[in-house]
């Protein structure tokens, strides 16, 4: 079993809709969880970090829980450029900042 | 402020070369990291090092993989005797103390022939 394990997709939505996406570790101890956007051809960069209690940044929402092991993105009246890959990250446990990316969940938002 | 440079973009080299990849962290960024990104695949870790710490070396696929950091900024990561396999898009990140987030440069695409 993966470390990280995400739904490749591609998720074809139209522009407006809203979708979910769910990334599962194995890892009980893991201590951080983040989603990175990458873009075709293009670096990773920092969407946004998942706390405990869920956070929201914009039309973006993360959530952790724990007992499950999962993480989600849930994203808010898509739009064009949302369309991206989504890359769910753990950081393995304490005492290390070593992280473990999935292979990401492909979007394609649609007009 | 500069980003994460990485030398050279495109490497096209033949099976059984060596082959370097340079990586220019962010000034001042203690931790770099390496990570290899095959077509349509996840980006998978190879080395992580933190400051004057011993390198986390865990993620190396094969005793042909190397890194060095030299001066705790620039980072140098070679294959010897490249592989078919080896072909991938190399990554290096950046990161500061303290926080969480890394910065990626653009990647060096390997391509061996």
């Amino acid at each position: 079993r993966k470390e990280v394990e995400q739904d490749p997709g591609p998720f074809n939505v139209p522009e407006g809709a809203t979708v979910a996406f769910n990334c599962t570790y194995s890892n009980s101890a893991s201590q951080s969880f983040f989603w990175y956007r990458q873009d075709c051809r293009k670096e990773p960069k920092l969407l946004m970090s998942v706390y405990s209690s869920g956070n929201e940044d914009g039309r973006f929402t993360a959530q952790l829980n724990r007992a499950s092991q999962y993480i989600s993105l849930l994203i808010r009246d898509s739009k064009l450029s949302d369309s991206a890959t989504y890359l769910c990250v753990v950081r393995a446990t304490s005492g290390t900042y070593k992280y473990i990316f999935g292979t990401g969940t492909r979007l394609k938002v649609l007009a | 402020g500069a980003g994460v440079s990485q030398s050279p973009s495109n490497k096209v080299t033949e099976k059984g070369k060596d082959v370097e990849l340079r990586c220019d962290p962010i000034s001042g960024h203690t931790a770099l990291y390496w990570y290899r990104q095959s077509l349509g695949q996840g980006l998978e870790f190879l080395i992580y090092f933190q400051g004057n710490s011993a390198p986390d070396k865990s993620g190396l696929p094969s005793d042909r993989f190397s890194a060095e950091r030299t001066g705790g900024s620039v980072s140098t990561l070679t294959i010897q005797r490249t592989q078919q396999e080896d072909s991938a898009v190399y990554l290096c990140a950046s990161r500061n103390s303290g926080s969480y987030e890394q910065f990626f440069g653009p990647g060096t695409r390997l391509t061996v022939l």
